[in-house]
């Protein structure tokens, strides 16, 4: 079946720092990867998507490249703000299996100043 | 373009009352899918439904819940005889078609609080 595994939260990093949140997935088909950033009461927002493998998809600084091989999505950010502050949600399109998207747990990231 | 529109924000009820939660896609979106979240975790899909009609219905719980989406207005998520286990958060999302690629835009969800 179709699942999404992110790393455990919370992260916590100074302003300016590196960031990286881990996404692995399992599917039966040829998945689209999406990530997704959710603020404190707020709904998700898309922030980048790649709908093949080697795609790179890229937002706000924020980048992942599709890995097939790995099955990865990794999302990575050079230089965070405090405004980043949010939980990031992992998740996978599988039209193959339906329409639905699965999602990862999500992953909570708060930068200091 | 206004975004995926849900309300009410916030729905507090008892025990054994009904909840009722709405979501207007996006305008000319015609594909309407609802998850739920529970605390800590992430988000679970229950249902995908086009105009009139339910398409997948996989995720819902066989008892309580129901959804439509009638050819005017709003799509429904109903909870009948709500128990201290609803509480979530209820998120509908809309897309434009149904493909492989297709993005998902969510609202600002319904956060249901049972007591």
């Amino acid at each position: 079946g179709n699942s999404v595994t992110q790393m455990e939260g919370p992260v916590t990093l100074s302003e300016e720092a590196f960031l990286t949140i881990n996404c692995t997935y399992t599917a039966t088909g040829y998945p689209s990867l999406f990530w997704y950033v959710q603020y404190p009461g707020e709904g998700l927002q898309l922030l980048l998507k790649a709908t093949k493998a080697d795609d790179k998809g890229s937002n706000k600084g924020f980048e992942a490249t599709y890995r097939k091989e790995t099955t990865s999505f990794h999302l990575e950010k050079g230089s965070v703000q405090v405004s980043d502050s949010a939980v990031y949600f992992c998740a996978l399109s599988d039209k193959d299996t339906g329409n639905q998207f699965y999602f990862g747990t999500g992953t909570s990231l708060t930068v200091i100043p | 373009n206004a975004g995926v529109m849900q309300n009410p924000r916030h729905l507090v009820r008892r025990r054994g009352q009904e909840a009722r939660l709405r979501c207007s896609p996006m305008k000319g979106h015609s594909h309407v899918y609802w998850y739920r979240q529970l605390p800590e975790e992430g988000l679970k899909f229950m249902v995908y439904l086009q105009k009139e009609n339910i398409i997948d219905e996989s995720g819902m719980p066989k008892e309580r819940f129901s959804a439509e989406f009638p050819k005017e207005g709003p799509s429904i998520l109903r909870i009948q005889q709500v128990v201290r286990g609803d509480s979530a958060a209820y998120f509908c999302a809309s897309s434009l078609t149904s493909g492989r690629t297709d993005t998902q835009y969510f609202g600002p969800g319904t956060r249901l609080t049972v007591l």
